[in-house]
């Protein structure tokens, strides 16, 4: 079963206007994180954004925020002002207690297109 | 952020030869490293989780003697892909979780595509 649902394949923004990139997920665990990941075309994985399970606020990261909703297990990244350079794929993951050691499972990703 | 190195970026070769992969963490100690598989506009799929000192817990699927892996140190790990072959074509990319916060983090190499002919 799909643990890390990414509904979006495609999304477009106007420059300097906000965009949501939705991100939903399944676990029984307690304690979990939640990640945010940009891959421009170059391949490298960038690491923007995190989420603690028992964080009770949002969290912010300059132009990146959360919105974390808990109860409905979903953790959305919203990119304020967006610019041409944001442009890339954006990965939800998840990272999860198994077996003594943590693993990371990453949602099927959202391709952004910021237009000028 | 911290910092993960990979080497080779890029690699082409023939059928049947065995490439080698290394991912370095350049300025922590990762006991745990990560390997993926990226196809081309895919997610990332965990290969193995490469532990250092001891055996490399690889995914279901996923071929040991294919992909061999060794910790060799904790900052580094490596990926040889053995009697390659044109299916095994793909973006690998690795990754080391970093204490700290936000609790382990994973930071990524740039990726290694490889080409097999």
């Amino acid at each position: 079963a799909q643990k890390i649902t990414q509904t979006q394949p495609g999304m477009f923004v106007q420059e300097k206007e906000a965009v949501t990139l939705d991100c939903t997920y399944d676990t029984s665990d307690q304690s979990y994180g939640l990640f945010w990941y940009k891959q421009p075309s170059s391949g490298e994985m960038i690491f923007l954004i995190y989420q603690g399970s028992y964080d009770e606020q949002n969290a912010t990261e300059g132009r990146y925020s959360l919105n974390f909703q808990k109860a409905r297990k979903s953790t959305n990244l919203v990119i304020s002002a967006s610019q041409l350079g944001d442009s890339a794929m954006y990965f939800c993951a998840m990272r999860e207690a198994t077996q003594g050691t943590y693993k990371y499972i990453f949602g099927t990703g959202t391709r952004l297109k910021v237009l000028a | 952020g911290a910092v993960v190195s990979q080497h080779p970026s890029r690699v082409i070769c023939k059928s049947g030869t065995s490439v080698k992969i290394e991912c370095r963490s350049l300025d922590f100690q990762a006991t745990t490293m990560f390997w993926y598989r990226q196809f081309p506009k895919q997610s990332l799929m965990l290969m193995a989780t490469s532990n250092e000192g001891s055996k490399a817990t690889y995914e279901q699927g996923v071929e040991k003697d294919k992909f061999l892996i060794n910790h060799a140190s904790l900052t580094l790990s490596t990926l040889t892909v053995t009697s390659a072959h044109p299916e095994d074509s793909s973006f690998y990319i690795c990754s080391a979780p970093k204490t700290g916060k936000p609790p382990y983090t994973q930071y990524f190499g740039p990726g290694t595509r490889l080409t097999v002919l």
